[in-house]
Order: C-alpha cells, then structure tokens, then sequence
C-alpha cells in the first residue's frame, strides 16, 4: 500500500517561529503536495512539486515555502508562524505515469500557532 | 486557474436511501480527471471514484457512481443505500497535468450524515 507519512499529527509553536512540516511517501510518486484545510474553505493549494528541486506555486502560498531535496521527502517551511496560519495541514502524493493518477494523503498535521 | 464549487455545504440522507451531491468546474482544458474524495472523522483522506475527462462512460464503484456532464462541467455523486459508515465530508477534485507533472484542485466539501 501506498503510504504518506507526515512527520507530526499535532504541533504548537510560538507566533514568530520558523516551522517545519515533513512529509515522506515510499511510491516513488513524482508528485507531491502541500494543502491547508479550513472550514468552509476545503483544501487549498499552497505548493506542489513535480520533481526533485522543482517547486510551482500554488493558490495560496504567501507565507510559506518548500524544499525538496529527495524525491521522496517534500518539507513545508513557515518562515514566520502567525496565528492566521493556524490549520490542519495536509500532504499528498501522486504519479502522472501511472494508470491510476489520483493523489494519495497523509494523515495531516494540525497546527496551533499562539 | 482552475475552479471546483461544491454548493451543497451540508447533506442528510437517510440509512439505505439515495443521496447525490453536487459538483462543478471550471477549466479550459481538455484532458483532466476527476475525482471524489471521502474525509471522516479520522481525518484520513480516501478516494472514493475516479474519471478520466476523456471517457464518455460514467464511473461506478460499488454504491457510488458519478454523472459526468462534459459540456456543463458537472461531475455529481450517487451514494446508493446510504450506510452510516457513509458519513463524512465529501471532496470534489480536479486534476490536469502540467509541465511534466499534475496540479491538483479542491472544492470546498460537502458534509454528509447519514441518520439510522
């Protein structure tokens, strides 16, 4: 079975922090992406990658950046944590090449920031 | 940049009834997929059916099937016999394929009760 793991279920940090938020996937998916979910809202893009350095923009990504250093490992980076960026966040992984193309997720992180 | 609207935030069904939920979307393109995704309460995200734009036949798994209207960029779910286990929040997803790789696209869910 496909798993994405993210590094934490839960986090609080302190407004001002930098945080890290780790995703691993053992598929060797080309694919991975970093989503928030609010209420009301649904999931919301905040970067996507397609391969190994390469990084795209999603619909929200002010605030945040990425790295992907491995092809299996895609790190979210809040460069300043602030309380509006409290949310659970959610990883996924897929392969354009393969017959099924849809995303496989973790099982999120919930994150306070106070 | 694509759009998917899910405008039903809220559902109710009752057990071993018939309920669908709505879902529209806005592209340019013409190869995408779509899909329907299941979130309970375990927050553990779970596809529940797939469809590829380039097929005409709808998609079915088991109790649930989709009405994909192309031209109308429509793309509903059936949940047939509604269990309890059906309760969950429900996402509508559009993915397409760009520069070598996929970007991928939510709306905004819709929360499904099923009541015994």
């Amino acid at each position: 079975d496909v798993k994405v793991t993210q590094s934490s279920r839960y986090l609080v940090k302190r407004t001002g922090e930098k945080v890290f938020l780790e995703c691993v996937q053992d598929m060797d998916h080309e694919n991975m992406f970093w989503y928030r979910q609010d209420p009301g809202l649904g999931l919301r893009l905040i970067y996507f990658s397609y391969d190994v350095k390469m990084k795209e923009k999603g619909d929200i990504p002010e605030g945040y950046s990425v790295s992907r250093e491995k092809k299996e490992r895609f790190s979210l980076i809040l460069e300043s944590a602030s309380t509006n960026q409290t949310s659970m966040y959610l990883c996924a992984s897929s392969s354009p090449t393969r017959t099924n193309t849809e995303a496989f997720f973790g099982q999120g992180t919930r994150l306070t920031v106070v | 940049a694509q759009t998917v609207t899910q405008s039903q935030p809220e559902m109710s069904v009752q057990e071993a009834e018939t309920v669908t939920l709505s879902c529209t979307y806005d592209t340019s393109e013409n190869n995408y997929y779509l899909f329907w995704y299941k979130q309970p309460p375990s927050r553990q995200m779970i596809l529940v059916i797939r469809q590829e734009a380039y097929k005409q036949q709808n998609a079915t798994e088991n109790r649930f099937s989709v009405n994909f209207q192309k031209a109308a960029k429509s793309f509903s779910l059936k949940i047939s016999d509604s269990q309890l286990g059906d309760t969950a929040m429900y996402f509508c997803a559009f993915m397409k394929h760009v520069s070598g790789g996929s970007r991928l696209t939510f709306g905004e869910g819709t929360q499904l009760t099923v009541n015994p």
